[in-house]
């Protein structure tokens, strides 16, 4: 596709259960984002990829929160044992540069995270 | 640890009059300044960004922003509005010592017809 795909768009899960997120990069960009926004507020980083390689997660809130590229290309951030403070929309952002902190950012739509 | 300010939740202002968005950052490097704006069920997207040199950019739909070292400050300007400008407006800075691209918290532009 053109832009940056992100599925689910929303989900709704009962506190304890385990979420898997994907996000469909731009073909070709290099770097790639997980973001965390909860209502309100702006996103907040959690991870970030060049290539297959996570080359920064300290952003992940807690051991419960992993992300993997395993192909360079599609990501899944997985959360295991959901909580009631995960509720957020989760932003999968990618981009053509190798340095993540100088390319423009393409985001995603976001998956909306509803933990009950 | 680098750190994005933005003073105001909610701005509201007049469809053609002018706007100012502040925005300030913290780090002790050579920051990385951009502004994104996340439309009602839309992502992100890039307005401008600042890098180096002349401290005054352009970027789309008609936006500026003026990067102020001495005031560390980087704030987005338009001369006119229009109501599709409403929206939420993010300030986030970069370095060339990490991979991160923070963002501040947002402020929320209303336009009143």
């Amino acid at each position: 596709g053109a832009g940056v795909s992100q599925s689910p768009r929303y989900k709704v899960a009962k506190r304890g259960q385990d979420v898997a997120l994907r996000c469909d990069p731009i073909s070709g960009h290099v770097s790639l984002f997980w973001y965390q926004q909860a209502l309100g507020q702006g996103p907040e980083f959690l991870t970030y990829f060049q290539n297959e390689a996570q080359l920064d997660k300290s952003g992940l809130p807690s051991d419960r929160f992993f992300a993997e590229r395993p192909e360079g290309s599609v990501s899944t951030l997985k959360i295991q044992r959901t909580q009631q403070e995960d509720s957020a929309v989760y932003l999968c952002a990618s981009s053509l540069d190798e340095a993540g902190n100088t390319g423009e950012l393409f985001f995603g739509e976001g998956s909306r995270l509803t933990v009950l | 640890a680098q750190s994005v300010t933005q003073p105001d939740i909610h701005i509201t202002v007049s469809e053609g009059a002018s706007l100012e968005l502040r925005c300030n950052y913290s780090y002790g490097a050579t920051p990385y300044l951009f502004w994104y704006v996340q439309s009602p069920g839309q992502g992100l997207q890039l307005l401008l960004k600042y890098f180096s040199g002349d401290t005054l950019v352009q970027g789309i739909k008609g936006f500026e922003a003026e990067f102020k070292r001495s005031q560390s400050s980087f704030n987005l300007r338009k001369p006119s509005v229009h109501w599709s400008d409403a929206a939420e407006y993010f300030c986030a800075v970069g370095s060339n010592r990490d991979d991160k691209i923070i963002f501040g918290k947002g402020t929320r532009l209303h336009i009143l017809p």
